[in-house]
């Protein structure tokens, strides 16, 4: 079974500064994708960005980054610059090529805070 | 919107209601699926459906009767439910694919902003 842990039910940063969500994993498969989703108050789920377990490059989008260590099964989430904007609720999720269906596997959820 | 759209947006029901919810994609996706997220736990996956028919269904309760029509639409039928249903239920769809990697490739998994359903 995959599980997926995020150890921090809240964080706060202060706007401008730099925050760091943790997310670890627990899986035997070797073909699969990590997700970074964002769900401000508006509900909706909206991706962050992604990584594929094959690549050693960690992905990058804008003020967004991931620090994936696949050996430690860790993929953390940093915010640069964080706005006003990026409070909201982050979920860490998972899926492997056997999953079917685009199935993911999502953690418990950190709830961000920006402090002005 | 992204494409993805829910309805109601709040439904609050008793235990011998029956209701129904919906989803509505005009995304061109051939998949949709039925999440439950409660708050302090991650979503669970209740429901796929794919090219109309249901392909998972994660041990969920009869009184979750899921429907898709077609394509673009999927429902959810609720009866006699209990209060910890009471939850947020996040429709998605995406577009599957032959291959893992083109599934991904052309990743679009879409959420809707979810139905917050409280029983009482």
């Amino acid at each position: 079974a995959q599980t997926v842990t995020q150890s921090q039910p809240e964080m706060s940063v202060q706007e401008a500064e730099t925050v760091t969500l943790s997310c670890t994993y627990d899986t035997s498969e070797s073909d699969y994708y990590l997700f970074w989703y964002k769900q401000p108050p508006s509900r909706q789920m909206i991706l962050v960005i992604r990584q594929e377990a094959y690549k050693q490059q960690n992905a990058t989008e804008n003020r967004f980054s991931v620090n994936f260590q696949k050996a430690a099964k860790s993929f953390s989430l940093k915010i640069s610059d964080s706005q006003l904007g990026d409070a909201a609720m982050y979920f860490c999720a998972f899926t492997y090529s056997g999953a079917g269906s685009y199935q993911l596997t999502f953690g418990k959820g950190t709830k961000l805070s920006v402090i002005p | 919107e992204t494409g993805v759209t829910q309805t109601p947006r709040h439904l609050v029901m008793g235990m011998t209601n029956k209701k129904s919810l919906k989803c509505e994609q005009h995304l061109g996706h051939n998949a949709m699926y039925w999440y439950k997220q409660s708050a302090k736990k991650p979503l669970e996956l209740m429901f796929v459906y794919n090219f109309k028919e249901q392909t998972e269904n994660n041990s969920v309760p009869s009184r979750f009767s899921p429907e898709c029509p077609n394509s673009s639409h999927l429902f959810l039928h609720l009866h006699t439910l209990q209060p910890e249903d009471s939850a947020l239920y996040l429709c998605a769809s995406s577009q599957e694919e032959d291959s893992f990697l083109a599934k991904l490739a052309n990743y679009g998994y879409t959420f809707g902003s979810g139905t917050r359903l409280t029983v009482v």
